[in-house]
């Protein structure tokens, strides 16, 4: 069975400091992995995603993340957060060895102060 | 317009009555999918389908019924609507000629109140 644990569902950052926000999975078989962003009032949109090739993942907006197996987590960074990041974000885990079911997290909200 | 989109966008019923929350997409992805998002759940899967009248439940069906006739669409209906079935529901889709398997592009939402 697969599952993803956010951990902490507020974060606040000064506007200019690092982003950090914590993914943790759980998978039976390699998976692969995803942070989705979504603006208010909006649908989610695919920040970056771990497909088994590199293990540093860059994504839009200066957002990265690195997948650790040993740690079993794909924590989502930036290093100098902007108002515009200000959003939720969603980290979700995809077995790699077929089937489509997408399993997301309850999500972590960025606030971003000036 | 290409992408996905949902209809309607906001949508106030009552308990009982029956609801139907639409879903097209333009981009011929096979799968397609409807979510719940509730505060503090993140998103459920309610149902999905791998392609036109292939349709199976996802984690939360109890309540819902899909069908998906033509590929590009994928309506979502609640038979007798409940107030434990206000939410935001999202569809997406995935997977194409031109797009990968592995992400998923959602349509901006329904915003469902059952009074």
């Amino acid at each position: 069975a697969q599952s993803v644990t956010q951990l902490g569902s507020h974060v606040s950052v000064s506007e200019g400091a690092l982003v950090l926000l914590r993914c943790n999975y759980s998978s039976s078989v390699p998976p692969y992995l995803f942070w989705y962003v979504q603006y208010p009032n909006q649908g989610l949109q695919l920040l970056l995603k771990y497909t088994s090739a590199a293990t540093l993942v860059k994504g839009i907006n200066g957002f990265e993340a690195e997948f650790k197996k040993s740690e079993t987590s794909f924590h989502l960074t930036k290093p100098s957060a902007h108002m515009s990041d200000a959003a939720e974000y969603f980290c979700a885990v995809r077995r790699n060895t077929g089937g489509f079911k997408t399993i997301f997290g309850a999500g972590t909200r960025l606030f971003v102060k000036a | 317009d290409a992408g996905i989109t949902q209809s309607p966008r906001y949508k106030i019923t009552e308990t009982g009555r029956q609801v139907t929350l639409m879903c097209h997409q333009t981009w011929s992805h096979s799968y397609m999918f409807w979510y719940r998002q509730d505060l503090g759940h993140g998103l459920r899967l309610i149902y999905y389908s791998a392609a036109a009248d292939i349709t199976d439940k996802g984690e939360v069906p109890d309540g819902y019924v899909v069908s998906r006739s033509k590929t590009e669409n994928f309506p979502l209906t609640l038979e007798s609507a409940t107030r434990s079935q206000t939410s935001v529901y999202f569809c997406a889709s995935s997977g194409g000629p031109t797009t990968s398997y592995n992400e998923q592009f959602f349509g901006p939402g329904t915003r469902l109140t059952v009074l």
